[in-house]
């Protein structure tokens, strides 16, 4: 199957900072990625949709200054979380499509704490 | 309610056994995606479908469009299918007919 990967899969960052995840498919274009951020035993929940050269989509309660997506390309999207707080800290996971009507693929996930 | 609503929440068997997962959704779809989750957290598709059946290797997923209803099985269980298993499908009332709405997932457990 397709290979979306993520990077980085564990981050670690003092109150205040900003974090940057990467979201890459590697071996297709990806018109729109997805960003999901999944609490303990928890289903995903998705936080916006992106698709390339256009502002991303936010799904309700979610702070676009908060956490800010760019898809520059095809095959990049990336999420900040900006002025992290230790309640950002969670799970984050992204995934791929080539277009509407084609399978999803995920990235492998970034786990997130806020210190 | 959720809609997508999966069976068991929690599910133990052991090494060999026949394994049935179940994910009933109370909408309109236009595919359903069973996917794989293990510890470490990365997700794997297993299979997306639409109508009838699909098979690889251990696995098998079904679905009835007119129940509303889809089946992951697993075959000769072995432990390393231990993972939590999530149904999710697309098109349903979140507007989008690309975005997915996912169940709460099944966490499997095979002992050896």
């Amino acid at each position: 199957g397709a290979v979306v990967s993520q990077h980085p899969s564990r981050v670690i960052c003092k109150s205040g900072t900003s974090v940057k995840i990467e979201c890459r498919s590697l071996d297709f274009q990806a018109t729109t990625m997805f960003w999901y951020r999944q609490f303990p035993k928890q289903s995903l929940m998705l936080m916006a949709t992106s698709n390339e050269g256009s502002k991303a989509t936010y799904e309700q309660g979610v702070e676009k200054d908060k956490f800010l997506i760019n898809h520059a390309s095809l095959t990049l999207s990336t999420l900040t979380v900006t002025s992290a707080h230790p309640e950002d800290s969670s799970f984050y996971i992204c995934s791929a499509i080539r277009d509407p009507n084609t399978e999803a693929f995920f990235g492998q996930g970034t786990r997130l704490t806020v210190v | 309610k959720n809609e997508v609503e999966q069976s068991p929440q929690n599910l133990t068997a052991q090494e060999g056994e026949f394994i049935t997962i179940n994910c009933s959704y109370s909408v309109g779809i236009s595919a359903l995606h069973w996917l794989q989750q293990h510890p470490g957290g990365g997700i794997v598709s297993l299979f997306m479908l639409s109508s009838g059946k699909k098979k690889h290797g251990r696995l098998i997923a079904t679905i009835n469009i007119q129940e509303k209803h889809s089946s992951l099985h697993i075959t000769a269980s072995h432990p390393r299918d231990s993972a939590v298993y999530i149904c999710a499908v697309k098109g349903g009332s979140g507007g989008s007919n690309y975005k997915l709405t996912f169940g709460k997932g099944t966490l499997l457990t095979v002992n050896p």
